[in-house]
């Protein structure tokens, strides 16, 4: 059974950083890119950033750009996501995905507030 | 950037009814488009890929259509577990957009 499991969220103030990290289980995850998708509260989703599956190609949102760095260790089956400048605009509920193209499977997320 | 804007935003509806749900690409995007399901507090779960393949495992009563520009999801008739909201997102190229949702209610 295909499982990601995010982890690290919390309560961050403007301008501090965060590690995500998300674990990966029931399939071969150094075939598959993935991706972080967010979701502010009451609002939609909203993509972030993607891997390919051996860390060649990767992407990220403007709004994220230069701030957050995906990253992945494919002996460890785990993706990670550093968030450094944090603003308040960046709290929401950060979602891992498996990328097949489309986003076959989505863990249950991790809550990141940032708030002085 | 592709953006993607789907309508209604909000649909009231009865267990029974047809339901439609437009979602309309900025520029073409052929048929790489997905229709998710979220139910408040879950995470999104994968309805239809690539414009009108079925998941795995997701009922007959949901289908999509279109390519291009213009893309439909179908409930042919809605059950008391489809209300939630309704995303679609294009993967034709990054950034990966998604549409800005469509909340199935109750009527």
């Amino acid at each position: 059974e295909v499982q990601l499991v995010e982890s690290g969220g919390g309560l961050v103030k403007p301008g501090g950083s965060l590690r995500l990290s998300c674990a990966a289980s029931g399939f071969t995850f150094s075939s598959y890119s993935m991706n972080w998708v967010r979701q502010a509260p009451g609002k939609g989703l909203e993509w972030v950033s993607s891997i390919s599956s051996s860390s060649s190609y990767i992407y990220y949102a403007d709004s994220v750009k230069g701030r957050f760095t995906i990253s992945r260790d494919n002996a460890k089956n785990s993706l990670y996501l550093q968030m450094n400048s944090l603003r308040a605009e960046d709290t929401a509920v950060y979602y891992c995905a498996r990328q097949r193209a489309d986003f076959d499977y989505w863990g249950q997320g991790t809550l990141v507030t940032v708030s002085s | 950037d592709i953006q993607m804007t789907q309508s209604p935003s909000t649909l009231s509806a009865s267990v029974g009814d047809r339901v439609t749900i437009t979602c309309r690409a900025s520029q073409s995007i052929s048929s790489w488009l997905a229709w998710y399901q979220q139910k408040p507090g879950k995470a999104p779960k994968l309805l239809i890929y690539k414009a009108s393949s079925l998941e795995s495992g997701v009922p007959s009563r949901f289908s999509g259509s279109g390519s291009g520009t213009e893309f439909t999801l179908t409930i042919s008739s809605l059950q008391p577990d489809d209300f939630a909201t309704y995303y679609c997102q294009q993967y034709n190229s990054y950034p990966e957009t998604f549409g800005q949702g469509t909340k199935v209610e109750i009527k």
